[in-house]
């Protein structure tokens, strides 16, 4: 079991609705990168967040946008929810550059409605 | 642009039975590939890792194995149980970019049948 979690599992919301979810990283992890996994389909990268700023970003409008804190923990945050962004949303905590490995976190599963 | 291609997109076999599942990538300047297994609903787990200076990685029944030049990787599961259900992905990431900006196929639904 990885030390990356994710809140809340599980959430509902309704389109046009704002969501915050959040991921905690790995101990000694400066790193945290966010994708979006529709149903069937493989991760899309969403953004990365390195030692907090931002550092590349995917194929991904600007509601969708991010916050990494001191502790090395982030958040992704979405706007403007639409019912395409149904999907489950997971976070990975690695070392960043130069190092490879790292852990994804259990996911979050958003539904719009 | 890089594309990653997994195939097939579903396989079922017997228990036992050795197999193979395939990967694609279209631009050879990875940094390194990765397997992935997930069970449904659920987060990513690391099976294997491959820098690009590698050929292949092994743990325990799995055994993957990088060809750059060509664009291809292939895990090789080892006499295949039930528990080994679930869905496999493969994933690369870019020379120059930090290990976990990740690209990664559409998976293979794995069955395993008693």
């Amino acid at each position: 079991e990885t030390g990356v979690t994710q809140s809340p599992t599980h959430l509902i919301k309704t389109r046009g609705q704002q969501v915050t979810l959040r991921c905690s990283s790995q101990s000694g992890h400066n790193t945290v990168s966010w994708y979006q996994q529709a149903l069937g389909q493989g991760p899309q990268f969403i953004f990365q967040y390195y030692r907090e700023e931002e550092n590349g970003r995917g194929n991904f409008p600007p509601r969708f946008s991010g916050l990494q804190f001191p502790n090395y923990s982030s958040e992704l945050n979405v706007n403007a929810l639409e019912l395409d962004d149904s999907a489950l949303y997971l976070c990975a905590s690695s070392l960043g550059f130069g190092v490879s490995g790292g852990f994804f976190g259990q996911g979050t599963r958003l539904t719009v409605v | 642009k890089q594309e990653v291609t997994q195939i097939p997109a579903a396989l079922s076999v017997p228990e036992g039975e050795n197999l193979v599942l395939n990967c694609s990538f279209t631009d050879s300047a990875i940094y390194n590939l990765q397997w992935f297994r997930q069970d449904p609903g659920k987060g990513l787990t690391s099976l294997l890792l491959i820098q690009s200076s590698q050929r292949e990685q092994t743990s325990g029944r799995l055994n993957a194995s990088l060809d750059k030049s060509s664009g291809r990787s292939t895990l090789y599961i080892a006499a295949s149980q039930p528990g080994d259900s679930a869905t496999y992905l493969c994933a690369v990431s870019r020379q120059g970019d930090s290990s976990y900006k990740l690209i990664f196929g559409s998976g293979t639904r794995l069955l395993v049948r008693p």
